[in-house]
């Protein structure tokens, strides 16, 4: 079953506003979690790695202040894109790191994100 | 800066044919771990290889980690239209993942 969800899985939005996605952890504690940006027929681009309680490392050519993430806690990370434009329409993933079952650290990915701003 | 291809882009082929797909890379990776991704859905683990010259079976997918720990392969035997996808390899260090372009397969019935 899957580990780690994502809420919206779709989102439609007008050109100004912001829009909050968010990713759950649903039977472990993901001590990383990372967001991702994914454009049609392309691969998956890492946009930012967030630990619980600390501010997330942003990869170079990604806007922290368009694009804020939360970790508030082991099983949540929240992405909001704030003043989303067209340009922000895009596949959004996440994905969580933490040991299910006493296992090894591997990311376990979300469902996605559908983000459409017209 | 960490080169990495995955070879070929598209691959098409009749239901009950091979296939293999490849990642390459000019760094020594920690760890590599094999993704499938169908559209509008997020990636699935297949398998992570670690140790040089391993290799691992999961049904019908055998994936090989090349003795240097810079190439991977994927190789499917016996495809079927459940094996259409978006294959990405996604080498591991620090913890963070770099994804291939990755290849795209469609197995046709």
């Amino acid at each position: 079953g899957a580990v780690v969800s994502q809420h919206p899985s779709r989102v439609i939005c007008k050109s100004g506003t912001s829009v909050k996605i968010e990713c759950r952890s649903l039977d472990f504690q993901a001590t990383t979690m990372f967001w991702y940006r994914q454009f049609p027929k392309k691969s998956l681009m890492l946009m930012a790695t967030s630990n619980e309680g600390s501010k997330a490392t942003y990869e170079q050519g990604v806007e922290k202040d368009k694009f804020l993430i939360n970790h508030a806690s082991l099983t949540l990370s929240t992405l909001t894109v704030t003043s989303a434009h067209p340009e922000d329409s895009s596949f959004y993933i996440c994905s969580a790191s933490g040991r299910r079952g006493g296992g090894t650290d591997t990311q376990y990915f979300g469902p996605g994100t559908r983000l459409t701003v017209l | 800066t960490q080169l990495l291809e995955q070879s070929p882009q598209f691959l098409s082929i009749q239901e009950g044919e091979n296939l293999t797909v490849y990642c390459n890379s000019s760094s020594v990776f920690s760890s590599l771990q094999w993704y499938r991704q169908e559209p509008g859905e997020g990636p699935v683990l297949l398998v992570t290889v670690v140790t040089g010259g391993e290799v691992k079976k999961l049904k019908r997918l055998t994936f090989q980690f090349g003795d240097a720990r810079k190439d991977s392969s994927l190789h499917i035997t016996a495809a079927q239209p459940g094996d259409t996808g978006l294959y990405l390899c996604a080498p591991s260090n620090d913890y963070k993942l770099s994804f291939g372009a990755g290849t795209t397969v469609t197995v046709r019935a």
